[in-house]
């Protein structure tokens, strides 16, 4: 079974603090891997990808991947109110699995003011 | 860029109707498109895989014949629910995957959320 894992929180940051969201996947075989934010009611919206071993920064969002521990996070600098959704991790499992892409559950974030 | 519609937003419908969801990839090609179902504060649960020109591939537990799923162009993809009950009442969202994007980044629509009485 292939899964990708996330805490499902909430995790509560002050406002102005660095939210720190991490993942992990269970397929080596995964080739890019995705951040998405969803407030309640809405649909996902894509934040950012990332298919290389590093980090990858956008704004004050950080992704962060490292393929031989499985693991990609998300940080998230200078957090705001309007930083308060669920961050979804999603996975491409490569073309050996027709390049599904499967999501984790969730991590709910709330920034305090 | 990469912008998903879906329609209707809401729909309301009574116990043993079918109801129609359009996906419309908007200003680029989608040779694959994505139906998920979600449940108030569950997780995303993809239903089917849509490709463009042939039949759709659903995921365990989904049946096909219920949720119908035609991906007739590159911009267009339906799911039908037919005959529905009360317990098909959730929020159904799509996604577009373009054609053109290497990383296989998917896009979402607005969502439908669907309610039968």
């Amino acid at each position: 079974q292939k899964e990708v894992e996330q805490n499902s929180g909430p995790l509560s940051v002050p406002e102005g603090a660095i939210a720190s969201l991490n993942c992990t996947y269970s397929d080596r075989g995964s080739q890019s891997f995705f951040w998405y934010r969803q407030y309640s009611g809405k649909s996902p919206e894509l934040i950012m990808f990332i298919y290389s071993n590093g980090d990858k920064e956008d704004g004050r969002f950080t992704a962060q991947l490292n393929k031989a521990s499985q693991y990609v996070s998300l940080l998230i600098r200078d957090s705001q109110p309007s930083d308060s959704a669920t961050y979804l991790c999603a996975v491409n499992l490569g073309p050996t699995s027709y390049d599904k892409v499967i999501f984790g559950p969730g991590t709910s974030l709330s920034v305090i003011p | 860029g990469a912008v998903v519609s879906q329609h209707p937003s809401w729909v309301i419908c009574k116990s043993g109707t079918s109801v129609k969801i359009e996906c419309r990839s908007l200003d680029f090609q989608a040779t694959t498109m994505f139906w998920y179902r979600q449940f108030p504060k569950q997780s995303l649960m993809l239903m089917a895989t849509s490709n463009e020109g042939s039949k759709a591939t659903y995921e365990q537990g989904v049946e096909k014949d219920k949720f119908l799923i035609n991906h007739a162009s590159l911009t267009l993809s339906t799911l039908t629910v037919t005959s529905a009950h009360p317990e098909d009442s959730s929020f159904y969202i799509c996604s577009a995957r373009d054609s053109r994007g290497l990383n296989y980044e998917q896009y979402f629509g607005p969502g439908t959320r669907l309610t039968v009485t």
